[in-house]
């Protein structure tokens, strides 16, 4: 199993511009969340998906947007890129049911210029 | 909304020390999360608990639900423990409306 796969790993924008932020899971979880990573700040919920077809908001979501046509992929949308959206990115899923361990990608780190 | 508070925020100890790190909550939980980054930035989950205590290696974290608090230990520590370790709380289903985290104890370890 790959586990949680994001890309890309780097990323520098624009102001204004748009990018999405791809990830992907191999273990069939029906869970799938985004974080952002701030210093000094714990990591803070953008979006979540409890299955294909099904994406709630968190505690962030201004600015981005998100979609699940599939349980593999939660693909992560800026639409115009701002400063304040300059942060590390992590993608994590897991289960709904059993340990409800969390596997998180290994991050996307975006410059927004 | 929950609010996640850890101590202390930065701890340097000597190798072989015994290490301590708590975590306390506001709100009635489902689950918490003890998680580890190291420097370069992935996250590995390292318990998840509703109840008591659990155990993996060198490592051991408790739960008290009545006073909305837990603890991670390290024994024996090794410079390879070095890394921030963050507490996080689940609502519902273990997490599965997000979860929120604390800011992370930066924890090194001197040979």
């Amino acid at each position: 199993n790959a586990g949680v796969t994001q890309t890309p790993k780097f990323q520098v924008l624009k102001t204004g511009q748009s990018m999405t932020l791809q990830c992907a899971q191999d273990m069939n979880h029906e869970y799938m969340s985004w974080y952002r990573q701030d210093p000094g700040m714990g990591l803070r919920l953008i979006h979540y998906s409890v299955g294909a077809g099904i994406t709630d908001q968190g505690e962030v979501p201004n600015g981005y947007n998100v979609s699940r046509s599939t349980t593999e992929d939660f693909p992560l949308r800026l639409l115009s890129a701002a400063p304040s959206q300059t942060s590390v990115y992590f993608c994590a899923s897991t289960r709904l049911a059993g340990s409800y361990e969390q596997y998180f990608g290994p991050g996307t780190r975006l410059t927004v210029t | 909304k929950n609010e996640v508070e850890q101590s202390p925020q930065n701890l340097t100890a000597q190798e072989g020390e015994f290490i301590t790190i708590n975590c306390s909550y506001s709100v009635g939980i489902s689950a918490l999360h003890w998680l580890q980054q190291h420097p370069g930035g992935g996250i590995v989950s390292l318990f998840m608990l509703s109840s008591g205590k659990k155990k993996h290696g060198r490592l051991i974290a408790t739960i008290n639900i009545q006073e909305k608090h837990s603890s991670l230990h390290i024994t024996a520590s090794h410079p390879r423990d070095s890394a921030v370790y963050i507490c996080a709380v689940g609502m519902s289903g273990g997490g599965a409306d997000g979860l929120t985290f604390g800011k992370g104890t930066h924890l090194i370890i001197q040979p």
